[in-house]
Formats: structure tokens, C-alpha cells, sequence
């Protein structure tokens, strides 16, 4: 069966400090990968995605930037993280052809 | 468009039936989903439908789609606190050679013992 795994679980990280959150899928090949943020009380906004190595789609511009170095890795990244970059950070896949999208268990961010 | 609404709260009493509905934009839509979020902990798939479908049934989860009013309902019977989350519902699309997936803000399902 196909898992997903992120982490660290919580990170709290000073202003100007670097970023890097990390996720893996294990059990399925060349997924497409996601990353989403969910700012406190309020819903996900799609950050990045990716349908292969190398292959990154930006959906909004800001801070972060997003890299995927293996099939089944992919790592949301900042050079110096913003108060407002505080947030929840989900992962997710899907198949390449499929329509469900699975989620990993969240990455708490807070920047002081 | 691509907008997904849901309403931001509900309250319910034990043993009752909750209702959480949600509309959306886009008629090409493919794919319509019902995510729990627990708190603080990522996002589980309940249930979803197919768009040629009008509802679906799973346990004590009903799901309804109205095509015509761009409307879609999970309804949970005999509601417990177990069943105390938020609630998202989300649309797919095809975009681009990847399904993209739209979420709604989410509804706070509160369920008073």
C-alpha cells in the first residue's frame, strides 16, 4: 500500500532563518506530488506541484521554492523564511492518472 | 471559475444528523470530495462521487450532488463527537496533464454531547 510521510512534524524557526520540509512516497512510482498551505483558519491553497523529477509548477508567487531530486521526494525549501510564511504545510500525491489526492500529516511552521 | 464555497461553521447535537453543504463553480468538474481534518493533523479522504453520479452512500455518510445547482451535501448520520472536525469539500479538473484539485475553506463541524 502507497504511504506518505513529511516532516519535521513542527518547526518553529526565526525570521530570516532557511527552510527545508521534506516528504516521501513509498509504494507507488512516479507520482505527482503536491505541496499545500494552510494558514490558520482558512482553507488549503496550492502552493506547488510536480508531475515528475525536476519538473516543478508554481501556483502563487512567494517565498518559498519547491525541488524534487527523486521520484518520490519533494522538498518545500525557503533561503529566509517570512512572518508570514507561518502556516500549516500539508504534502500530498495522487497517481499520474488518477483523480484522488492522499495527504501526509502536516508540517506546523511558526516563525517568530 | 474555479471558486468552492462551504459555509465556515456548523453545530449539531449528539445523535443528530449534520448536513454541510457546498457549491461550485465549474461544470467540468470530475471529481467532488469530502476531506476530514482533525485537529492538527493532515487531511483524510471520506468519500468522494463521480459527476455522473447523484449520490453515494457509505455507512453513516451520504453524499448528494446536484449537477444542475452546482450543489454537493455530506450528510452524517447519527453525528458523534468523533465526528467533531472540519470538513472540506474539493472539486478536480483537468489542467494541464494533472488533475487540479480545488479545496473549499472548510466547515467546523462542532458536535455538542
Amino acid at each position: 500500500s502507497q504511504t506518505i510521510h513529511q516532516w519535521p512534524a513542527t518547526l518553529v524557526q526565526p525570521v530570516g532563518s532557511p527552510l527545508s520540509l521534506e516528504c516521501t512516497v513509498e509504494g507507488t512510482s512516479n507520482p505527482n506530488l503536491y505541496w499545500y498551505r494552510q494558514a490558520a483558519g482558512r482553507g488549503l491553497q496550492l502552493l506547488f506541484y510536480s508531475v515528475g523529477i525536476g519538473q516543478i509548477s508554481s501556483e502563487v508567487p512567494q517565498n518559498l521554492s519547491a525541488s524534487r531530486p527523486q521520484d518520490r521526494q519533494f522538498i518545500l525549501s525557503s533561503k529566509k523564511l517570512l512572518l508570514s510564511d507561518s502556516g500549516f504545510y500539508l504534502c500530498a500525491w495522487s497517481t499520474g492518472s488518477g483523480n484522488t489526492i492522499y495527504f501526509g500529516e502536516g508540517s506546523w511552521l511558526t516563525v517568530v | 471559475g474555479e471558486d468552492v464555497e462551504q459555509s465556515l461553521f456548523l453545530s449539531v447535537r449528539e445523535g443528530d444528523s449534520s448536513v454541510i453543504n457546498c457549491t461550485y463553480t465549474d461544470s467540468s468538474s470530475t471529481y467532488l470530495y469530502w476531506y476530514k481534518q482533525e485537529p492538527g493533523a493532515g487531511l483524510q479522504l471520506l468519500t468522494y462521487i463521480f459527476s455522473n453520479m447523484d449520490m453515494k452512500q457509505d455507512q453513516r455518510l451520504t453524499v448528494l450532488l446536484n449537477k444542475k445547482d452546482k450543489h454537493l451535501s455530506l450528510r452524517i448520520a447519527d453525528t458523534q463527537t468523533g465526528d467533531s472536525a472540519i470538513y472540506f469539500c474539493a472539486e478536480t479538473l483537468p489542467s494541464g496533464g494533472y488533475q487540479k484539485v480545488t479545496f473549499g475553506t472548510g466547515t467546523k463541524l462542532q458536535v455538542i454531547p
